[in-house]
């Protein structure tokens, strides 16, 4: 069945740099695209980008400048790399498969950005 | 971007009773999908295309709308549908939830 599962440090440190892989299974990154969408604690959900089936890629251009988000087909992950946090990026990050009718999402991990 | 507003933010039900949930998108969307989240749980597809409702989804919701005016109506207040609901819209980018509204019972 189709799975997505979030990885990567629980604690980042103000100003550092913010890695997540998520693992998919169940189903081809060649085939289906995955997001990424973030939700601060008891707050809404935030889109924060795409990774295309084609290995193209989408950035909500509130993260644009310091956002990254690519792929390893061959190990069926995604990345995403965000730089400069700061305290405001904690939060838990999701990776979901969402289409029309359809929508997988990871377990979420949760981030805290403090020193 | 378009920007989702729902209402009301949080609203309590007694069991049996309707509950009318609504989501206002700025400009114009194709179709709305409604997310549930219950706490500690990640988000799960609730209603998609508007109004087609996902797989194990209870029938007593329902859903209706068009261009930038969408509701989730409950027909009947179960305790079990006490949970956060998020309307999103995928007809462009960048892709944007609305604040949601939690539904609590009374």
């Amino acid at each position: 069945q189709v799975q997505l599962k979030e990885s990567g440090p629980g604690l980042v440190q103000p100003s550092q740099t913010l890695s997540l892989t998520c693992t998919v299974s169940g189903f081809s990154l060649t085939s289906y695209s995955v997001h990424w969408v973030r939700q601060h604690s008891g707050k809404s959900l935030e889109w924060m980008g795409r990774m295309w089936s084609d290995g193209d890629t989408s950035y909500n251009s509130a993260f644009t400048s310091r956002l990254s988000i690519s792929r390893d087909t061959s190990k069926s992950q995604v990345f995403l790399k965000m730089n400069s946090l700061q305290t405001e990026d904690t939060g838990t990050y999701y990776c979901a498969r969402i289409e029309g009718a359809f929508a997988y999402w990871g377990q979420g991990t949760l981030v805290t950005v403090s020193s | 971007e378009i920007v989702l507003t729902q209402s009301p933010t949080t609203m309590a039900a007694s069991p049996g009773e309707k509950v009318t949930l609504n989501c206002l998108a700025s400009s114009s969307v194709s179709y709305m999908n409604w997310y549930q989240q219950k706490s500690g749980a990640s988000p799960k597809l609730w209603i998609y295309g508007t109004s087609n409702l996902a797989s194990g989804v209870p029938n007593r919701f329902s859903g209706s709308g068009s261009g930038t005016s969408y509701s989730l109506t409950i027909s009947s207040m179960e305790a079990e549908d006490v949970a956060t609901y998020y309307c999103l819209q995928l007809s462009s980018y960048p892709l944007t939830f609305g604040s949601g509204t939690k539904l609590e019972i009374k």
